[in-house]
């Protein structure tokens, strides 16, 4: 199986900070057909995970443009510019490029 | 508005059986594959099974095979999971959601302890 090393596990930001977290892959996550199957997922305290970015940069419908994704083969990156409250919570990258589909351990945000 | 609904989760007994529903709407459930996954408390998000938009084909974690069973009823726009011989080591939350993981229920918390 694919295995996702999430870093760092946990982050301490103030608001306003900008912030990154990293997702690496123990094999290249690009498909056979050319697309990259690497999503970011935030979840909230108490609530289950939704969806922040798909296919490694693109921003789902509804979610804040300070959220970016980048990245490409095995290296993959979550971009926060300037936290705020509402962020806190767990985030979770997940690949579906190779079966079975799997998640990383997950960094947790934290206000300084 | 696409939304999932998960129902059936409790309590049970090691050994035991438990079968959970999700019920979709929003969106032609039809045309979408479908999983569960599964946190335990205080951990993170695990895959536990998925299956093809017609049900014709069917993927499960190792550690579930053999006791596990996923399945649809497209007419009724839900999605099952059949535990059997469950274990302590299955306490979780259970989450349906569609492929890609782009849409999530509020999950349902099944229990196993006697």
């Amino acid at each position: 199986d694919v295995v996702l090393t999430q870093t760092p596990p946990t982050l301490s930001a103030t608001i306003g900070q900008s912030v990154s977290i990293s997702c690496r892959s123990s094999q290249s996550l690009l498909h056979s057909n050319g697309n990259t199957y690497l999503n970011w997922l935030l979840q909230r305290p108490g609530q289950p995970p939704q969806l922040l970015i798909y296919l490694v940069s693109r921003l789902e419908s509804g979610v804040p443009n300070r959220f970016s994704g980048s990245g490409s083969g095995t290296d993959f990156t979550l971009k926060i510019s300037g936290v705020e409250a509402e962020d806190l919570g767990v985030y979770y990258c997940v690949q579906s490029t190779h079966a079975p589909p799997t998640f990383g351990g997950g960094t947790k945000l934290e206000l300084k | 508005e696409v939304q999932l609904v998960e129902s059936g989760g409790g309590l049970v007994q090691p050994g035991r059986s438990m079968k959970l529903s999700c019920a979709a709407s929003g969106f032609t459930f039809s045309s979408f594959a479908m999983a569960w996954v599964r946190q335990a408390p205080t951990k993170g998000l695990e895959w536990v099974a998925s299956i093809s938009y017609d049900g014709g084909n069917t993927y499960y974690r190792d550690s579930v095979k053999g006791r596990f069973t996923i399945s649809r009823d497209n007419a009724k726009s839900s999605l099952y999971l059949q535990m059997d011989s469950l274990r302590s080591e299955d306490t979780s939350t259970y989450y349906c959601a569609r492929t890609q993981f782009a849409y999530w229920g509020q999950g349902t918390l099944v229990t196993v302890s006697s």
